[in-house]
């Protein structure tokens, strides 16, 4: 069983709305989470990386939100962009380990 | 910035060819990871490995082995390619040897197709 699951798969916006993406997690214990951005064709790149104890933490129109309690992240999109478009994926790390623990990813589009 | 590079965007290989996919990163990182991603599997990790000439395997390695013989360059071999191993191919690196602490900077990618 997979131990990150995002949600929604995929998602359609308009250009200019905003958006939620959501993350749940059951990896224990836990060292941190990050949000890729993964352009397709492309490889991923980071958005945010946050730790046990950070709650959120933004790059631009991107916000990130830790709930290590519940384990759930969420990454907010304000005002989308066309070049929003892509595939989002969570990672989640265990400590004192290598391998990280990959969600599937929620595509979005953004719309014109 | 850190820079991970991989040898081509685009291979075409045929059934049972041995295949070679190059990856190099330029920023002296100790762990490199080979992955593949597959439409609705994810990122699935084959090979990592965390210093020169030392190699781990992760969860799907079979069919595939690997080689680091310098610090910056990991390299991924099929020994005989075959049809179900046609994916995106992704190079990483990070820094330090607790790879959970620190992100993993990921290449361009390499779409493999074996026909």
């Amino acid at each position: 069983k997979n131990q990150v699951e995002q949600s929604p798969q995929s998602l359609i916006i308009l250009e200019g709305k905003n958006c939620t993406l959501q993350c749940n997690y059951t990896v224990s214990p836990f060292s941190n989470l990050r949000w890729y951005k993964q352009d397709t064709g492309r490889g991923p790149v980071s958005l945010t990386i946050m730790t046990f104890s950070e709650n959120t933490k933004s790059n631009g129109r991107y916000t990130a939100t830790l709930d290590a309690d519940t384990k759930q992240s969420s990454l907010h999109i304000t005002a989308s962009q066309l070049s929003d478009s892509a595939s989002y994926i969570c990672v989640v790390s265990v400590p004192l380990r290598y391998a990280l623990n990959f969600g599937k990813g929620t595509s979005l589009l953004v719309t014109p | 910035d850190v820079k991970v590079t991989q040898s081509s965007r685009y291979l075409v290989k045929r059934t049972g060819e041995k295949v070679f996919l190059e990856c190099v990163q330029d920023m002296d990182h100790e762990n490199m990871f080979w992955y593949r991603q597959d439409p609705g599997l994810g990122l699935r990790l084959i090979y990592f490995s965390y210093d020169v000439k030392m190699k781990e395997k992760g969860d799907i390695p079979e069919g595939y082995s690997v080689s680091r013989e310098k610090k910056e360059r990991f390299s991924l071999i099929l020994e005989s390619a075959s049809t179900n191993q046609t994916s995106m191919y992704l190079c990483a690196s990070s820094s330090l040897r607790l790879a959970g602490g620190y992100e993993q900077y990921f290449g361009p990618g390499t779409r493999l197709t074996v026909t």
